[in-house]
Parts: structure tokens; sequence; C-alpha cells
């Protein structure tokens, strides 16, 4: 199986600051990556999708990039709804795997 | 506006067996394949099974064993998750999810959630 490791584990930033999560695929999965952001109590929402396509209705300032075994997602201009925990999730090969999340916490 | 509602969840015993029920609307069920991912408490997402849109493709993450079986009534717009043999480590909430038609195995719209409790 594919294993997914985010970097960092927790994050504390302040509304206006960027930011950026790392995740890290243990072999090659093309662009075969997606970013999900999930507020407490609520279901995961698709952000990124592709490594870098951005999910209709989701606002500009969350990006996606890399390739390979190496992806980020960008939020720039931190916004106060955008507390949450972030998952990365690959899609090349089944079973699919998810990180273990990012919890971004207001500094 | 595409809406997926999770039932069947609840507190069952190690052992015992529970089958939990996705209804979707919103969209052509029959077109898209669907998925099952769960989340223990405090736990980050587990991807558990997915169906293609005409049952003939099906798979299963490792931990499930044969014990789960995933299924669809394309008829009823409703997906099923069959879960025998249950253990304390299968308690969590279990999330139905729709892919996106582009990119299979991208989750672009998941339910609530049914929680599932494994317990004495």
């Amino acid at each position: 199986d594919i294993q997914m490791t985010q970097s960092p584990s927790s994050l504390s930033a302040s509304v206006g600051d960027r930011v950026t999560i790392t995740c890290r695929a243990s072999q090659s999965i093309s662009r075969n990556l997606n970013w999900y952001q999930q507020r407490p109590g609520k279901a995961p929402k698709l952000l990124i999708y592709a490594a870098s396509s951005l999910q209709s209705g989701v606002p500009s300032r969350f990006s996606g990039g890399g390739s390979g075994t190496d992806f980020t997602l960008t939020i720039t201009s931190l916004q106060p709804e955008d507390f949450a925990t972030y998952s990365c999730q690959q899609s090349h090969n089944k079973p699919y795997t998810f990180g273990q999340g990012t919890k971004l916490e207001i500094k | 506006e595409v809406q997926l509602v999770e039932s069947g969840g609840g507190l069952v015993q190690p052992g015992r067996s529970l089958r939990l029920s996705c209804v979707a609307s919103g969209f052509t069920f029959d077109d898209y394949a669907m998925h099952w991912v769960r989340q223990a408490p405090g736990r980050g997402l587990e991807w558990v099974s997915g169906i293609s849109w005409d049952s003939a493709n099906i798979a299963y993450g490792d931990f499930v064993r044969g014990r789960f079986t995933i299924s669809r009534d394309n008829a009823k717009n409703s997906l099923y998750l069959q879960m025998n043999s249950l253990r304390a480590e299968d308690t969590a909430l279990y999330y139905c999810a729709k892919v996106n038609v582009l990119e299979p195995g991208t989750l672009d719209y998941w339910g609530q959630g049914t929680l599932v409790t494994v317990s004495s």
C-alpha cells in the first residue's frame, strides 16, 4: 500500500498569514493527489484534485502543487473559516490512502 | 443539489453484524462509482471500500479481510455496506462519498456519516 505522510501534524497561524502543508507519498503517484478540508463535526470537503485543480466553489486562496511523491497545499491570506484539519489522499492505486491530517489552529 | 444520507449505524457487540445504507439524490446515481470512508474518534480518514457504477469492480481496504461487503441498488439510488464480525477497532464514523467523474478516486461529495460503535 502507498503510505501518505503529512507535515506538520499541527500548525498555528494568524488570520492573513500564508501557510503551506506538505504531503509525501511512499512511491510515485504521478499527480493523483487530492486535498480535503474538515471542520470540527463536519464531513470532509474536497478542495484540490489532481494535485493542482481547484474544486468548483473553493476560494482561489487555496492552491496545490507537486507531482511524483511530493505535494503541497498552500493557503494565502488565511481567513477565520480556514482553521480546520487538512488531509491529503492518493487516488493512484487502491487501497486509496490518506495522510494523517494537519490541524491548522489560530495563533 | 447533491445529497448523501447515511443510516444504519449504532451500538453493536463485538462479533455481530451491521448494515449501513446511503441514499443519494441530486445526481444520476448509476453514472458514478461510490465509496465508503471511515474515521475513528480523534483519528484520520481511512478508505474502506469502493464500487463501480455497475458493481463490476469492487475493492476493499486491507483491514476488511473478507468481513465487509459493499453493494449498491441503482434502482433505489442506494449504497450499502454489510459489516460482519465487527471488532472494537471498527468503531468509527462511516461516510459514503461520490466520485468525481473526471478523476476516479477523487471524492467530491460526502454524506454526514453514520456512527458505528462496537462495544460489549
